[in-house]
């Protein structure tokens, strides 16, 4: 099925580092949305994009919504422990269609 | 905690049997979605639910089924089970159908097949 490109594919950061993720589509998306899984578990959203060039912050995390509304970017600032995990990028295409293309995901390692 | 309720949290099966796995959405949501997550991979969507209505499908084998029931809880049926349908199966919930619309995500149910 149809994917979104996310880069890098894994990190391995010292704590304390800032983190940049970012995704790529070769199609148009209305939302763009960053989900975190951790080992076992479900999805968990972190930020929703809704307009083209918003910028917005949750905590240590700011994403961005690419201004051709086909790619997004996300920043982890001062790394802790607990962001490992594996971070996906989301779009979605708006109107009736809300169901999310994922990206290939960024596998996240920190160490003290 | 996502809201997102989803039976059971592990399941183990011989191929070609049938299983039924169990989604119940957060209060007020009418959405429902499901996706495949082989080992590694990212989320494959399967198919969308809107208020007991089938809204769009994806990926989905013709030996896997799903509905929604009239008190919005949804059952994803996977039948002629193989090996490679081995994976986490996760339902997602939104308030709407719309775009714009985020979806919540439970914590999944890791199939495996033997």
């Amino acid at each position: 099925g149809q994917q979104l490109n996310q880069s890098p594919q894994s990190m391995f950061i010292q704590e304390g580092e800032d983190v940049s993720m970012n995704c790529t589509s070769s199609s148009i998306f209305n939302t763009w949305l960053w989900y975190k899984q951790d080992p076992g578990e479900g999805p968990v959203l972190l930020i929703a994009l809704y307009k083209a060039g918003e910028l917005t912050s949750n905590g240590r995390l700011t994403a961005q919504f690419g201004i051709t509304r086909k790619d997004s970017f996300l920043n982890i600032s001062a790394s802790i422990p607990s962001d490992v995990g594996i971070y996906f990028c989301a779009g979605q295409e708006g109107g009736t269609a809300s169901k999310l293309t994922f990206g290939t995901g960024t596998r996240l390692q920190v160490t003290l | 905690d996502s809201g997102v309720t989803q039976t059971p949290k592990h399941l183990i099966t011989a191929t070609g049997q049938r299983v039924t796995l169990r989604c119940s959405p957060r209060s007020g949501d009418l959405s429902v979605y499901w996706y495949q997550q082989s080992l590694d991979q990212g989320l494959q969507f399967l198919i969308q639910y809107y208020n007991g209505e089938e809204r769009a499908k994806g990926n989905i084998l013709e030996r896997f089924s799903a509905q929604q029931f009239p008190d919005l809880h949804s059952e994803l049926n996977l039948s002629s089970l193989e090996l490679g349908d081995s994976a986490l199966y996760f339902c997602a919930s939104s308030v709407e159908g719309q775009g714009n619309s985020p979806l919540h995500f439970g914590n999944g149910t890791r199939l495996t097949v033997t």
